[in-house]
């Protein structure tokens, strides 16, 4: 099983800032099967990021991802009211497993 | 729009049965593969089962393997999880969700997904 850590747990920041979220896998991971989604409190998970690079239809360009290999990240450019949330990485190269996910909370 | 609305979550007891549904609209439902996720109170997700297109394929997760049954019914557009011996750590959300590109089994993201069904095994 490829298990995905997602790091920081939490991420402590303000309106406008940047968000830099990080999900290391335990073995390599093709990029194409790589994909982010954001949860909000009472909601269903949505999908951000998917190829680990390519935006979902209708997620705003202050979303972006990036990596290969081991190590992917997920920006926010620049983080607005509705951005607070948890964020999941997905791994579907081998079966299909989820990082433990990142809090990004208002400071 | 696409659309998934799962039901059945209860209360039941540690060692008992029930069956999820969840029923989908906006799509061609036979053309997908179709998944279900848990995720258990203030924790992350957990990928639990898939079943092809065309019912003729089923994987699940080991946690669950040999307790629960994945099925669906294309003429109603509904997918099913059928969870046997219950126990307390399968208490989540279960939610429903749609593979993101058809006739294929693999490599698919999800998307969307639906609002989930509570099920509570406790005595």
């Amino acid at each position: 099983e490829i298990v995905l850590t997602q790091s920081p747990g939490t991420l402590s920041l303000s309106p406008g800032e940047r968000a830099t979220l990080s999900c290391r896998a335990s073995q390599s991971v093709s990029s194409s099967y790589l994909a982010w989604y954001q949860q909000k409190p009472g909601q269903a998970p949505r999908l951000l990021i998917y190829g680990a690079s390519s935006r979902a239809t209708g997620i705003p360009d202050r979303f972006s991802g990036s990596g290969s290999g081991t190590d992917f990240t997920l920006t926010i450019s620049r983080l607005e009211p509705e951005d607070f949330a948890v964020y999941y990485c997905q791994q579907f190269d081998v079966s299909w497993t989820f990082g433990q996910g990142t809090k990004v909370e208002i400071k | 729009e696409v659309q998934l609305v799962e039901s059945g979550g209860v209360v039941v007891q540690p060692g008992g049965s029930l069956r999820l549904s969840c029923t989908a609209s906006g799509f061609t439902f036979d053309d997908y593969t179709m998944h279900w996720v848990r995720q258990a109170p203030g924790k992350g997700l957990e990928w639990v089962s898939l079943i092809s297109w065309d019912g003729g394929s089923t994987y699940y997760a080991d946690s669950v393997k040999g307790r629960f049954t994945i099925s669906r019914d294309n003429s109603k557009n509904s997918l099913y999880l059928q969870m046997n011996s219950l126990r307390s750590e399968d208490t989540a959300l279960y939610y429903c969700a749609k593979s993101s590109t058809s006739f294929q089994l693999r490599y698919n993201w999800f998307d969307p997904w639906g609002q989930g069904t509570l099920v509570t095994v406790s005595s």
